[in-house]
């Protein structure tokens, strides 16, 4: 059963602590992004990664890291620098980095308090 | 700044009717495509329409787009409760000479369509 899995679903953190949120496809795709959304908002392009071993910040990178050091996985750290962490992230990867859909994991709504 | 802004930001319909959603944007594109998201979900690919595209169909949907307005339109006919949702269109720009923009994808801020049985 092929798709893109975040884990977990729902995540508590207190301010000033590190938090590392999970995403694995197993669709052989080449590409994978992270997003956060806000309430009533779009998606916001937070980095993504057009091959393994390689990562690019997108338009909001500040106060995250990420790694790609497996095809499959995309870890995102939210760092104690992220000045508003609260949010739903959603991960996504696609077949190349360009001009293929993307397919989106369930999304990890992450609380910090 | 948004790429892509939808329009309306949210429509009310009634199960049988038509819904129709807008997008604009204002840069040059690879390609537009449109997105659903059931609340508190993960988004799911529609249709993807090429910028050499004018008009594309996949079931119930009808997505055209006009590259000299800068525009496209989602139409979704015969609508059905379970179509209830958001819609978000995303635009991905040609690839640039320093490679930035390569795969981006910059999504608006949705339009919210609620279908009443």
């Amino acid at each position: 059963d092929g798709g893109i899995t975040q884990s977990p679903k729902y995540l508590f953190r207190k301010e000033g602590q590190n938090v590392t949120l999970s995403c694995e496809q197993n669709l052989n795709h080449d590409a994978m992004y992270w997003y956060r959304q806000d309430p009533g908002q779009g998606l916001r392009l937070i980095y993504y990664s057009q091959i393994v071993n390689d990562f690019q910040k997108g338009d909001i990178a500040e106060g995250y890291s990420v790694s790609r050091e497996k095809k499959e996985s995309f870890p995102l750290t939210v760092t104690s620098a992220q000045k508003n962490p609260t949010a739903f992230y959603l991960c996504a990867s696609s077949k190349t980095p360009s001009s293929y859909e993307q397919y989106f994991g369930p999304g990890t709504r992450l609380t910090v308090t | 700044s948004q790429q892509g802004e939808e329009d309306p930001q949210a429509l009310s319909i009634q199960e049988g009717e038509n819904a129709t959603m807008n997008c604009s944007y204002k840069t040059s594109i690879n390609n537009l495509q449109w997105y659903r998201q059931n609340s508190g979900r993960g988004l799911v690919h529609l249709i993807l329409i090429r910028s050499n595209e004018r008009e594309k169909h996949s079931g119930r949907l009808r997505v055209t787009l006009d590259t000299s307005k800068k525009s496209s339109s989602l139409l979704i006919t015969a609508s059905r409760a379970a179509d209830t949702a958001s819609y978000f269109c995303a635009t991905e720009r040609p690839r640039d000479a320093g490679g930035t923009s390569y795969g981006k994808l910059t999504f608006g801020q949705g339009t919210i369509l609620t279908v009443h049985p």
